[in-house]
């Protein structure tokens, strides 16, 4: 079945540790989204990658980095400079270009809690 | 990009009840979408409206795409308990590439 699959879907990490939270998918979109949920507050836009090796700082990209080296893949690491790091990650893609309805379709997310 | 204004943000409501909700924008969009989530999972896309004044539905449920372009509505008929969940308003803008997002309805339903 095509689909986007995040891993790990709950994540503990120690203060100042830098973690990577993975993202596949197998719809052949080319564009792909991470996204950052916390109670009661909506959807907040990390970073967004339109393209392989590309990528663009959404709303909230401080303290979080990307990388986009193939069409299926587009993990984020949540850096130590990030301050407030517990929250639920969701990862999302949608097709591209003249093609772009704007539905995304996403993960089932990941809880990463910071002890 | 801007969050989207979205009423109410919590309804409790009775099975059977019809449930209505709203979601506002600063500036025109030429996409309107509504999502639901469930607990400790991703969003679903219920409903996609790309015109003005479009009136679409998915069984129970029925959306709008304001005549104004900076707004839309989401009714839900006859109120199921798995209707439970959080319901999220997106929209996009003529120049924009990624969506912004509403901060969500959670919906409570009592048998």
């Amino acid at each position: 079945d095509g689909g986007i699959t995040q891993s790990p879907k709950y994540l503990f990490r120690k203060e100042g540790q830098n973690v990577t939270l993975s993202c596949e998918q197998n719809l052949n979109h080319d564009a792909m989204y991470w996204y950052r949920q916390d109670p009661g507050q909506g959807l907040r836009l990390i970073y967004y990658s339109q393209i392989v090796n590309d990528f663009q700082k959404g709303d909230i990209a401080e303290g979080y980095s990307v990388s986009r080296e193939k069409k299926e893949s587009f993990p984020l690491t949540v850096t130590s400079a990030q301050k407030n790091p517990t929250a639920f990650y969701l990862c999302a893609s949608s097709i591209s270009g003249v093609m772009n309805t704007g539905e995304l379709f996403f993960g089932e997310g990941s809880r990463l809690t910071v002890l | 990009g801007q969050q989207l204004n979205q009423n109410p943000q919590s309804m409790f409501i009775q099975e059977g009840e019809d449930v209505s909700m709203n979601c506002t924008s600063s500036s025109i969009f030429n996409t309107w979408l509504w999502y639901k989530q469930d607990p400790g999972e991703g969003p679903v896309l219920l409903i996609a409206l790309y015109k003005a004044g479009e009136l679409t539905s998915n069984g129970r449920l029925t959306a709008q795409f304001g005549i104004t372009r900076k707004d839309s509505f989401l009714n839900i008929s006859a109120s199921i308990p798995s209707d439970v969940g959080i319901y999220f308003c997106a929209g996009r803008e003529n120049s924009g590439y990624a969506l912004n997002f509403g901060k969500g309805t959670s919906l409570l339903v009592t048998p």
